[in-house]
């Protein structure tokens, strides 16, 4: 079974510019988290979805960011326009649900660098 | 608050056998986790502890004491691929949606 599947692995853009992430949670799961991880501030949560309904978006740290999960099999995370702040990994993780079960699985992040 | 506390860097030499302890304070408490993750890699799952006491998984044991709000993941047998970091995680409660707060992560460095 596929597992959580990102894209791009790595984008480098340009200050100003607008970057699109893209998830696949894995199939049955039905709630979606997106995760920035950096070495300063550790593994962060952003938001997260259950059955494609945004939950708790109180990680977002500004208006430049969004997210969207128009179904179960996709989501995005956008930021516009994007600052070299904003560089960091950022990871999709789903699970079955959110509120029990303690496994979450990762996708293998996409690294963005933003000059 | 919430917060997760664990060492933020250990060594340890190849065969020997490791603790990474991790210490809580959280709203409530619904189980507590390992993760870990290579370098470039992504967090994958290891351990999970909902009750007290020791779960065992091949060469990595973990331990929960819910009075203490402690709990510590064993790593024995030591093997140079398990040079990593390993991130414990409280699943909170009502406060914080159920959802997992995580620790800073502890490296684990492995020498020959």
């Amino acid at each position: 079974d596929a597992g959580v599947i990102q894209s791009p692995r790595h984008e480098v853009t340009e200050m100003g510019q607008e970057v699109t992430l893209r998830c696949k949670p894995i199939s049955g799961h039905n709630s979606l988290f997106w995760y920035r991880q950096t070495m300063m501030r550790g593994l962060e949560l952003l938001i997260y979805f259950n059955n494609n309904v945004p939950i708790d978006d109180s990680g977002m740290p500004e208006d430049r960011f969004s997210a969207k999960m128009p179904n179960a099999s996709f989501s995005t995370l956008k930021i516009q326009p994007s600052e070299p702040r904003d560089s960091a990994v950022y990871f999709c993780a789903s699970s079955l649900d959110s509120y029990s079960g303690n496994t979450i699985y990762f996708g293998e992040g996409s690294w963005l660098t933003v000059v | 608050g919430q917060s997760l506390e664990q060492p933020s860097e250990v060594t340890a030499v190849e065969g020997a056998i490791v603790q990474i302890n991790c210490t809580y304070q959280t709203s409530g408490f619904y189980g507590l986790s390992w993760y870990q993750q290579h370098d470039g890699g992504a967090p994958t799952f290891l351990s999970y502890n909902a009750l007290d006491g020791l779960e065992e998984t091949g060469r990595f044991s973990s331990f929960l004491s819910r009075s203490d709000s402690y709990g510590y993941l064993l790593l024995q047998e030591l093997q140079m691929k398990d040079s990593a970091s390993y991130f414990c995680a409280v699943r909170d409660g009502l406060d914080s949606n159920y959802q997992l707060i995580w620790g800073a992560g502890t490296k684990l460095i492995i020498k020959p």
